[in-house]
């Protein structure tokens, strides 16, 4: 089956525009988050969608950031008037999304490389 | 505050000799451990997991052993081969019912020497 996909691969633009990235999740995963991998640094969370629940933006770093996840698959990731510190790395991850004991696998994606010039 | 820390930022070990991959953390909630394996241009991928009622688990050639009272968690490799060269990230979560909000260690980059 197909994995998690992000579009685009690539992503170069310049400071003060708007940039838009793609998750497509496993098919079936109630469950999608957002990471950001900046150079030399781990991957931080930015968002976490679970199925029809309001999402935890607690990770979103400024009001500039803004994600939605439309008929609980697609999500798509929003930076507006980017800067160059948004460059980085930014990866999206799915699981099946059950709740109960114990954690659950993420599936990442091979993520949107995106530089603010 | 880096609640996940992995301290050394890389590693080289020659190929079939053990390597030891190592990870703290500081936050006494966490129950459950990961690594992901990250090779250049792609995504993370899950390797092994830990449960916090588990002190060891293995899978081939990757055990995780996970000390509760130090907070700290290793990851062995043995024996190791050119193609565990990649990236490698702990992360820990605490689960509260429903979400799973994983904390990552910045990573170390493991090179396995032919």
């Amino acid at each position: 089956g197909a994995g998690v996909s992000q579009s685009p691969s690539n992503k170069v633009t310049e400071k003060g525009k708007d940039v838009e990235l793609r998750c497509d999740p496993i098919s079936g995963h109630t469950a999608l988050y957002w990471y950001r991998q900046s150079l030399g640094q781990g991957l931080e969370f930015l968002i976490y969608f679970q199925g029809n629940s309001a999402p935890d933006k607690s990770g979103l770093p400024s009001d500039r950031f803004s994600a939605e996840r439309t008929g609980g698959s697609v999500s798509t990731l929003t930076i507006q008037r980017t800067q160059q510190e948004d460059s980085a790395v930014y990866l999206c991850a799915s699981s099946r999304g059950t709740s109960g004991t114990g954690g659950e696998t993420q599936y990442f994606g091979p993520g949107t490389r995106l530089l603010v010039l | 505050d880096q609640q996940v820390k992995q301290n050394s930022p890389s590693l080289s070990v020659q190929e079939g000799r053990i390597s030891i991959l190592n990870c703290d953390y500081t936050n006494s909630m966490f129950d459950y451990f990961l690594w992901y394996k990250k090779y250049p241009a792609e995504g993370p991928t899950f390797l092994i997991s830990i449960s916090s009622i588990k002190d060891k688990n293995e899978d081939g050639r990757f055990t995780v052993f996970l000390n509760k009272s130090a907070k700290h968690l290793s990851l062995h490799i043995v024996p190791s081969q050119p193609g565990d060269s990649a990236v490698y990230f702990c992360a820990a979560s605490a689960s509260p019912s429903g979400t799973y909000k994983y904390i990552f260690g910045t990573g170390t980059r493991l090179k396995v020497l032919a």
